[in-house]
C-alpha cells in the first residue's frame, strides 16, 4: 500500500485560510472515516490535530478543521498564524496491512 | 503528568539487535492500544506496529515482520520493541504513540522519540 499523496508545500499569509489535501484510495481514505491529521514542528514529536475526519481533540484550536470527499481528505487552517508553520501529515486506517498509512507530508509556510 | 517516554536507541551495526522501551505515566496504560511509528532522517512518518490492550492482537508493517517483536507489560506500564536483523533502512527516530481509544484510529499522545542508527 502506497503512502497517501499530499502536496509538498502550501503557503499563505497571516490571517488567510489554506487547505491541505490528502489523496488515497478506496482501501484507505475512501473506505474508512478514520483519517487523522498531525502537526510536527522541526525536531519535535507529532501532535494530533484532527481525528475521525473532522473531530478536534481537546485543546486544539477551532481554526483547524477536517473534511473528506471520496478518496480525498482535507485539512483547512483558517486565520493562519505564524505558529502554524510546520509539517503536516495525514494518516488513514486501512483495516489490512499496513494497518495505518501516512501521507507524504506537507510543509506549511506562513509568509 | 500524562506522558510516554522512549529509551534504548543508539548506534548498532547492520544485522545487530536493539530493544526500545516506552514508559507510560499519568494514564491507565492497560486501557489503550499502543503503537510504534518511525521517521527516517529528513523523511515522513511511517507506522511500524500496533499492539492491543491485552496483547491479543499485534500488527506489523511488512518491512519489519519477522525481525521486530512488539510486547507490553501492563503491570510495568511499559511498551517494548525488540529489533533484530537491523538494516540501514531501519535508521530512524522511533516514536511510541498512544491510541485515543478502541475504535478510534488515531494517536493522541507521542513521546519525544529515540534515535536508532544502523551503520558500520
Amino acid at each position: 500500500q502506497s503512502a497517501l499523496t499530499q502536496p509538498a508545500s502550501v503557503s499563505g499569509s497571516p490571517g488567510q485560510s489554506i487547505t491541505i489535501s490528502c489523496t488515497g484510495t478506496s482501501s484507505d481514505v475512501g473506505g474508512y472515516n478514520s483519517v487523522s491529521w498531525y502537526q510536527q514542528h522541526p525536531g519535535k514529536a507529532p501532535k494530533l490535530m484532527i481525528y475521525d475526519v473532522n473531530n478536534r481533540p481537546s485543546g486544539v484550536s477551532s481554526r483547524f478543521s477536517g473534511s473528506k470527499s471520496g478518496n480525498t481528505a482535507s485539512l483547512t487552517i483558517s486565520g493562519l498564524q505564524a505558529e502554524d508553520e510546520a509539517d503536516y501529515y495525514c494518516t488513514s486506517y486501512t483495516g489490512s496491512s499496513p494497518l495505518y498509512v501516512f501521507g507524504t507530508g506537507t510543509k506549511v509556510t506562513v509568509l | 503528568e500524562v506522558q510516554v517516554v522512549e529509551s534504548g536507541g543508539g548506534l548498532v551495526q547492520p544485522g545487530g539487535s536493539l530493544r526500545l522501551s516506552c514508559a507510560a505515566s499519568g494514564f491507565t496504560f492497560s486501557s489503550y492500544s499502543m503503537n510504534w511509528v518511525r521517521q527516517a532522517p529528513g523523511k515522513g512518518l511511517e507506522w511500524v506496529s500496533s499492539i492491543s490492550r491485552t496483547s491479543a492482537y499485534i500488527y506489523y508493517t511488512d518491512s519489519v515482520k519477522g525481525r521486530f517483536t512488539v510486547s507490553r507489560d501492563n503491570a510495568k506500564n511499559s511498551l517494548y520493541v525488540q529489533m533484530t536483523g537491523l538494516r540501514a533502512e531501519d535508521t530512524a527516530v522511533y516514536y511510541c504513540a498512544k491510541s485515543i481509544a478502541d475504535g478510534v484510529e488515531a494517536f493522541d499522545m507521542w513521546g519525544q522519540g529515540t534515535m536508532v542508527t544502523v551503520s558500520s
